[in-house]
C-alpha cells in the first residue's frame, strides 16, 4: 500500500517570498492533516480536512497560511509571505474515518522549509 | 481539554539497557493511545497502539499498556539498540474525536 506522499522534501526561500507544499494521502483516507513541527518540538496541527471540508483550522495563521483540498484527495498548503519563524518541517498525514471517529494517522516524510 | 504529557529528554542509555519513557494523558471517556517514532530526517511512524483499557500494544520489542486507573501509557523495551535512537511521541485520539493530540516528544540516544 502506498503511503502519504509529500513534495518537495526540502525548500529554502527568502523571507517575504511565497511557497507551496503538496500532499497526496493514502487512498481511501477521508481525513487529511497538515502539521507544523519546529525543531525540537512535537507536531502542531495547522489544519484538518475531512473530505474537502475543513474540520479544524484554529491554529492556522490565516493572514499568511492557506490550504485547500480540492476534490477531497490531494491537498496544498501555501505560505505567503513567509517569515523567518516559519522555518520548520511541514508534515502531512491522513487517516480513515470509522463509526468511532478517526483511526491512527499515517504520516508522510515531511517538507523541511528554511526561511532565510 | 485533552492533553498528553511525556517525560522530558533526552534519555541516554547504553546498548542493551532497559528503556522506559513515561506518558500520562488527560481526557474524558476512553481515548485510543499511540506511540509514534521519528527517526532523523523522517516523518512520524506509528510504533504501537491500544484502543481500550488494559490493552497492551507491542511492536519491534517495544510494549505499552493502557492503564486507565493511572491514565498512563508508558513505553518500555527490554534491551535497546543503537538503531532505536530517535524521538518518541505519545499521542491520543478521543473516542469519537477527530484530532490526534501529541506529547512534546522524548529524544532517545543509545550508545554502543
Amino acid at each position: 500500500e502506498a503511503g502519504v506522499a509529500q513534495s518537495p522534501r526540502y525548500k529554502i526561500i527568502e523571507k517575504r517570498q511565497s511557497v507551496a507544499f503538496w500532499c497526496n494521502p493514502i487512498s481511501g483516507h477521508a481525513t487529511l492533516y497538515w502539521y507544523q513541527q519546529i525543531l525540537g518540538q512535537g507536531p502542531k496541527l495547522l489544519i484538518q480536512f475531512q473530505n474537502n471540508g475543513v474540520v479544524d483550522d484554529s491554529q492556522l495563521p490565516k493572514d499568511r497560511f492557506s490550504a485547500e483540498r480540492l476534490k477531497g484527495v490531494d491537498s496544498t498548503l501555501k505560505i505567503q509571505p513567509a517569515k523567518l519563524e516559519d522555518s520548520a518541517v511541514y508534515l502531512c498525514a491522513s487517516s480513515l474515518v470509522t463509526g468511532r471517529g478517526n483511526t491512527e494517522a499515517f504520516f508522510g516524510q515531511g517538507t523541511r522549509l528554511t526561511v532565510v | 481539554g485533552d492533553s498528553v504529557t511525556q517525560m522530558e529528554g533526552p534519555v541516554t542509555l547504553s546498548e542493551e539497557a532497559f528503556l522506559t519513557i513515561n506518558c500520562t494523558y488527560t481526557a474524558t471517556g476512553y481515548p485510543s493511545l499511540f506511540w509514534y517514532v521519528q527517526y532523523p530526517g523522517e516523518g512520524l511512524q506509528l510504533l504501537l497502539k491500544a484502543t481500550k483499557a488494559d490493552d497492551k500494544g507491542s511492536n519491534k520489542g517495544f510494549e505499552a499498556t493502557y492503564r486507565k486507573e493511572t491514565t498512563s501509557f508508558h513505553l518500555e523495551k527490554g534491551s535497546v539498540q543503537v538503531s532505536d535512537s530517535a524521538v518518541y511521541f505519545c499521542a491520543l485520539i478521543h473516542t469519537g474525536g477527530f484530532k490526534t493530540i501529541f506529547g512534546a516528544g522524548t529524544r532517545l540516544f543509545v550508545k554502543a
